[in-house]
């Protein structure tokens, strides 16, 4: 089955740190550039970050210089290291393939989504 | 301007049709990017509903269109069922924010 599979959530203090991992199966991991996403509770959807297939990283403004998105293909697992964490980064988080459409570059959508694993943040 | 705006809510009786917009401007939809639409139904990860505009994954029901003209995009829900009931995101790439989501609509089958 093709699916991708978040964990490493919980509760966390403030300043505090998590490294979040998304495993992937039912298809070649290693082919397809993948995407972190949050959603606050009640909350609509956010980018926070993306790794490309050669392992190049994009942040949003908001988690730059505090997560760091890396892979491991031979484990076919993402990653999200979470550091400083503050209040407003409490979130469910979810992976997600990417996929690009048509020629345009950066056309970028997302077919398969994770459950995701909710961070808490509070002291 | 980096942002998607959408309805916060609209809402339909069973075998209605509903229409969701999307709105952007110049550094996403206007630029030329495309418009993918996503499902969440209460308590479930998003799912995608409609890509490129107009076209629907496997297995998505042909009640539902996808729309966009200028630096606007349209989702229509047709034959309304209460099923349909969920949030409905749209996204596109912007020049200054990368991946963008609008803020979501809730619809409700009445």
């Amino acid at each position: 089955e093709v699916q991708v599979l978040e964990s490493g959530g919980g509760l966390v203090q403030p300043g505090g740190s998590l490294r979040l991992s998304c495993a992937a199966s039912g298809f070649t991991f290693s082919s397809y550039a993948m995407t972190w996403f949050r959603q606050a509770p009640g909350k609509g959807l956010e980018w926070v970050s993306t790794i490309d297939i050669g392992g190049g990283p994009y942040y949003a403004d908001s988690v730059k210089g505090r997560f760091t998105i890396s892979r491991d293909n031979s484990q076919n697992t993402l990653y999200l290291q979470v550091n400083s964490l503050r209040a407003g980064d409490t979130a469910v988080y979810y992976c997600a393939r990417l996929l690009n459409w048509g020629s345009t570059p950066y056309n970028w959508y997302f077919d398969l989504w994770g459950r995701g694993t909710l961070v808490t943040v509070s002291s | 301007q980096s942002v998607l705006t959408q309805p916060p809510s609209v809402s339909g009786a069973p075998g209605q049709r509903v229409t969701i917009s999307c709105t952007g401007g110049s550094s996403n939809i206007g630029a030329g990017y495309d418009v993918h639409w996503y499902q969440q139904l209460p308590g479930t990860a998003p799912k995608l509903l409609i890509y490129g505009n107009t076209n629907r994954p496997s297995g998505v029901p042909d009640r539902f269109f996808g729309s966009k003209s200028g630096t606007s995009a349209s989702l229509a829900i047709t034959g309304l069922q209460a099923e349909d009931e969920a949030d409905y995101y749209c996204q596109s790439y912007d020049n200054n924010v990368s991946a963008l989501f609008g803020g979501g609509t809730k619809l409700t089958v009445l």
